[in-house]
């Protein structure tokens, strides 16, 4: 099965630190990739994408990913966190599988606690 | 931001019992998925269906059944609740393709 790992689980920051979490999957073929944020007692929303081209994605909130195919990685960044931006952040891969269908796969999560 | 709706929003059973939760979308999206998210697990598939007539097993499918009973309506079943079972559930959708999914609000299930 394939898997996607999210090497930090849990981060603690402090506002204006630099925020980089980790995320790493196992299939070698084509893929999708998406970072999702679920606030405190919300339900999960997307941040960003990459489907294909510039493999630098910027998505909402000043956050961006980098997609590097040799590494099977896309890791999340973000410059200067906020205390806003405490939340929980999932990486999910979306794989061909047999049939031609995307099966999406998450990582168990990044808990991100960000201190004023 | 109501274009995928879950109910009940919380619940608690007892073990034994049988469950439904119910999942709705004004998306129009074909695809939809049922999740459970369990603290340090993340969120772990449950079912998928990609039309009304499609249903697939996810990777945690004992336990549970689903019914798509329209486009627009997606229910998850526990026939027979299990303390285990206790989780928050999320219902998603997605459009065709590779696109990204909607998440509803989830909904808190304790099984006694």
């Amino acid at each position: 099965a394939q898997s996607v790992s999210q090497h930090n689980h849990h981060v603690i920051l402090s506002e204006a630190a630099s925020l980089e979490l980790g995320c790493n999957y196992s299939y070698g073929g084509t893929v999708n990739l998406f970072w999702y944020v679920q606030y405190p007692g919300q339900h999960l929303q997307l941040l960003l994408k990459y489907f294909s081209g510039d493999p630098l994605v910027k998505g909402i909130k000043g956050f961006e990913a980098e997609f590097i195919k040799s590494k099977f990685s896309f890791n999340l960044r973000k410059p200067s966190v906020q205390w806003s931006d405490t939340a929980e952040y999932f990486c999910a891969v979306r794989y061909f599988a047999s049939g031609g269908s995307y099966i999406p796969t998450f990582g168990r999560g990044t808990s991100l606690i960000v201190h004023p | 931001d109501a274009d995928v709706t879950q109910t009940p929003r919380n619940r608690i059973t007892k073990t034994g019992k049988r469950i439904m939760l119910e999942c709705s979308q004004t998306k129009g999206h074909d695809r939809m998925y049922w999740y459970r998210q369990d603290p340090g697990l993340g969120l772990q598939l449950i079912y998928y269906s990609f039309d009304v007539k499609d249903i697939n097993k996810g990777e945690i499918s004992d336990g549970y059944s689903v019914s798509r009973q329209a486009q627009a309506k997606f229910s998850l079943s526990l026939e027979s609740a299990i303390p285990n079972q206790t989780a928050l559930y999320f219902c998603a959708t997605s459009g065709g393709g590779g696109n990204e999914q909607f998440f509803g609000p989830g909904t808190r299930l304790t099984v006694l």
